[in-house]
This record gives C-alpha cells, structure tokens and sequence, in this order.
C-alpha cells in the first residue's frame, strides 16, 4: 500500500525564519497529497492539498508543490509566525477496499519563538 | 456548528470498563472515519462508514473495537474490556462524498481516552 515519510521535529524556528518540512511518499499512481495541522488542543485541520504531478498547494502562506519525481511534497514558508507553532502532517490516501483512508506521517512539531 | 463534534473530549477509564465515543459528522456529509492516535504519532485509520454501511473496518486492533452509525448521522465507537494500550486520541471525520473519491476530510477535536 500506499505510505508517507516525514522530516522527524521538532523544528524550532525564530520568527520571521524560512520554513521547510520535508515529505516523501510512495504511491501506485498519483494519488492527492494533503498538509494538515493540529493546533495544540484542536483537531485536524487542512492545511493545503494537491491532486496532481506538478500542483502547488497553498494556505496561509504555506505552500507545498507535488513533484512526482522526486515522490515528495515538501511543506514550505517564507517567513513563519508565532501562531504557526503546530503540529504539520503529511499524508495521502491509501487506497484499497471501499474508499481512500487516509495514511499520515508521523508529525512534525514546529516551535516558533518570537 | 458547522463542524464536527465529539464527546466527551476526555474519557478516564478503569482497565476492564467499556466506553462509548460519540462522533456528530457535519450534515449530510456522506463518509464517516474513526481514526486512532497514539501520543507523539500520526492517526491511524480504524473504520469506515458509508452512511449507514460499514465498508471498511480492516483498521480495528481487535474484536474488542466496535462501531456503529445505525442512521447514517451520528457514529459511536464501542470499546470492550479496555486495556492500557487502548490509550490514545480517538479522531472522527467525515467528508461530503462517499466511496472511492479522493474528498477532504474534516477532523473532529479528538476524544483523548486515558486507560488505568
């Protein structure tokens, strides 16, 4: 089946700082590929997804482009912010049976400090 | 409300002691997922309801794992018998369309079970 690997955390960043989260994944075909985030205390939210080689998802400033080449889909932003302290997955849906469930990484926790 | 709930957010429970974790889908969204996430781990996926069908339940640990969506809205997730490793956040989504269409899925807050 299909699976996702995710750059270990946490990361801690100083304000303003560039931001990449690595995610490699593999897959039977091109699947869509998604970014979520869980903010301490909430659950799940999507953060930005792509449904084809080559498409740039994009949320928040966040963005993250889907290079069947290299299998990956690297979570990026120019100038992170407090409120982003979270924790990012990465995750595709694994096919097989009655629907597409979803297969996450691990989770990435991101510190930022002002 | 336009999201999804579940209750109770927290659940402490005796070792041996049956729970029942309520999930409240957004309306009229067609797919329902319970997930499991163990501390310091990504989810994983347990069940998956087509309205009211049970169509993939490859997820659940053991026999002890049971849910149910009997009206096609609101699911439970029944846990016999529970043991420590049951200990973790127990996640429910739904999405608007059903079966094998990549949709997103909205994430409820979680129930956080904690087994003593």
């Amino acid at each position: 089946g299909n699976s996702v690997t995710q750059m270990e955390g946490p990361v801690t960043l100083s304000e303003e700082a560039f931001l990449t989260i690595n995610c490699t994944y593999t897959a039977t075909g091109y699947p869509s590929l998604f970014w979520y985030v869980q903010y301490p205390g909430e659950g799940l939210q999507l953060l930005l997804k792509a449904t084809k080689a080559d498409d740039k998802g994009s949320n928040k400033g966040f963005e993250a482009t889907y290079r069947k080449e290299t299998t990956s889909f690297h979570l990026e932003k120019g100038s992170v912010q407090v409120s982003d302290s979270a924790v990012y997955f990465c995750a595709l849906p694994n096919y097989g049976g009655a629907t597409n469930k979803l297969i996450f990484g691990t989770g990435t926790l991101l510190a930022v400090q002002p | 409300g336009a999201g999804v709930s579940q209750s109770p957010r927290y659940k402490v429970a005796k070792r041996g002691q049956d729970v029942a974790l309520r999930c409240d889908p957004i309306s009229g969204h067609v797919s329902l997922f319970w997930y499991q996430q163990a501390l310091g781990q990504g989810p994983e996926f347990l069940t998956y309801f087509q309205n009211e069908a049970q169509l993939d339940k490859s997820g659940l640990p053991s026999d002890r794992f049971f849910a149910e969506r009997p009206e096609g809205s609101v699911s439970t997730l029944k846990i016999q018998r529970t043991q420590q490793e049951d200990s973790a956040v127990y996640l429910c989504a739904s999405s608007l369309l059903g079966g094998l269409r990549t949709d997103t899925q909205y994430f409820g807050p979680g129930t956080r079970l904690t087994v003593l």
